[in-house]
């Protein structure tokens, strides 16, 4: 079954609005998350790494600000996508590391209109 | 930073057929992933490679890692119609782990027609 989650599976929001995604891992603690963006037929980017009780690390290009991190347990991440935009409209999908192997979650869709 | 090309984009065969999907990168990788998005989910790990040489085997999958640690294939054989979804080969950074951060290859997009 899964082992990670992911809520919610997908949204739809207007412009403006910020909204929030979590990503859970349901039987194990992961210190460190990932945060991953798809754009439609295109590969699966990494936004940043989230490590619990820290501040996450954002790759080049991606924005701290728009892009907020909380990882405040061991069991979940949560990104904040704040004053959403079209071009933010993707398919976020999240990673959690266990001791020697990282699961995906099955991804959050965003619309933003 | 690394960069992963994978080829062929795109497949359609016929059920029943061979395929075989490689990727390919300028600089060395330690480790060499393969992974399977069906739409709308997030990938599934399929077959991981630890060792230049490695050749290891999944069912009907089969994945090597290429001597030189700058290439990788994917033969699936005898395809069936629940193979379509998009494959992706994903490594980590120079000095990462297989369970850390991952680079992925632009994906192979597979069409299995009955």
């Amino acid at each position: 079954g899964a082992v990670v989650s992911q809520h919610p599976s997908w949204v739809i929001c207007k412009s403006g609005t910020s909204v929030k995604i979590e990503c859970r891992s349901l039987d194990f603690q992961a210190t460190t998350m990932f945060w991953y963006r798809q754009f439609p037929k295109q590969s699966l980017m990494l936004m940043a790494t989230s490590n619990e009780g820290s501040k996450a690390t954002y790759e080049q290009g991606v924005e701290k600000d728009k892009f907020l991190i909380n990882h405040a347990s061991l069991t979940l991440s949560t990104l904040t996508v704040t004053s959403a935009h079209p071009e933010d409209s993707s398919f976020y999908i999240c990673s959690a590391r266990s001791r020697d192997r990282t699961y995906f979650g099955p991804g959050t869709r965003l619309l933003v209109l | 930073g690394q960069q992963l090309n994978q080829s062929p984009q795109s497949m359609f065969i016929q059920e029943g057929e061979d395929v075989s999907m490689n990727c390919t990168s300028s600089s060395i990788f330690n480790t060499w992933l393969w992974y399977k998005q069906d739409p709308g989910e997030g990938p599934v790990l399929l077959i991981a490679l630890y060792k230049a040489g490695e050749l290891t085997s999944n069912g009907r999958l089969t994945a090597q890692f290429g001597i030189t640690r700058k290439d990788s294939f994917l033969n699936i054989s005898a395809s069936i119609p629940s193979d379509v979804g998009i494959y992706f080969c994903a490594g980590p950074p120079a000095g990462g782990t297989s369970y850390g951060k991952l680079t992925f290859g632009q994906g192979t997009i597979l069409t299995v027609h009955p």
